[in-house]
């Protein structure tokens, strides 16, 4: 059973639009979400994170919005850059156990 | 920063060799991870350690085994290569200690069985 489900599997954007990915858990008691971001050739980085008892997260052009009554958060990239292309995973995590990652989005954003 | 050093960035080895992977980080974190990744099935965890000599199966945890003899170093042992298990292995480290502890990965073996 898949715990955190993530979509679009794949995206290419065009260089200036915004991409967004998606993802949706089931185990409530999740408390912790962060998203990473994993470039060719490299192990994933973390990129953002957000914990439920806040609507949105923003670092510089990277969002988190989160819907905790839907059991959603997704990322969004405003101003998306070729640079931004990469496998984006999201992720969930309930105390101190394992994370739980989706299954990856790979951006692509033509320039 | 935190450092996760994996020994090989490639590897080709045969079918039916016993392979090592090895994975040393630098931070004193108690907790250790291996990973496989492969296309369209994203990261899948193998086993994971949450201190010396300990030891805990993951997900898909056929086919391999682990070592932590010392906290800063955790190997993932393929007793028998096949050629299914050629794929991108990634180690990872974390603390549990702070509010919003996340995991640093290593760069990754690529492992193809031949």
């Amino acid at each position: 059973q898949q715990q955190v489900k993530q979509s679009p599997q794949s995206l290419i954007v065009q260089k200036g639009g915004i991409s967004i990915i998606n993802c949706a858990y089931e185990n409530t008691a999740f408390d912790y979400f962060p998203w990473y971001q994993q470039f060719p050739g490299k192990g994933p980085a973390l990129l953002i994170a957000i914990r439920p008892d806040v609507s949105e997260k923003k670092e510089g052009r990277f969002t988190i919005s989160f819907n905790k009554s839907a059991k959603q958060f997704s990322l969004h990239i405003m101003d998306s850059q070729p640079g931004d292309s990469a496998t984006y995973f999201c992720a969930a995590r309930r105390g101190s156990e394992k994370l739980v990652f989706g299954k990856g989005t790979k951006l692509t954003v033509n320039p | 920063d935190v450092k996760v050093t994996q020994s090989s960035r490639y590897l080709v080895k045969r079918t039916g060799e016993k392979v090592f992977l090895e994975c040393v980080q630098d931070m004193d974190h108690e907790n250790m991870f291996w990973y496989r990744q492969d296309p369209g099935l994203g990261l899948r965890l193998i086993y994971f350690s949450y201190d010396v000599k300990m030891k805990e199966k993951g997900d898909i945890p056929e086919g391999y085994s682990v070592s932590r003899e010392k906290k800063e170093r955790f190997s993932l042992i393929l007793e028998s290569a096949s050629t299914n298990q050629t794929s991108m292995y990634l180690c990872a480290s974390t603390t549990p200690a702070g509010s919003l502890w996340s995991y640093t990965f290593g760069s990754g073996t690529r492992l193809t069985v031949v």
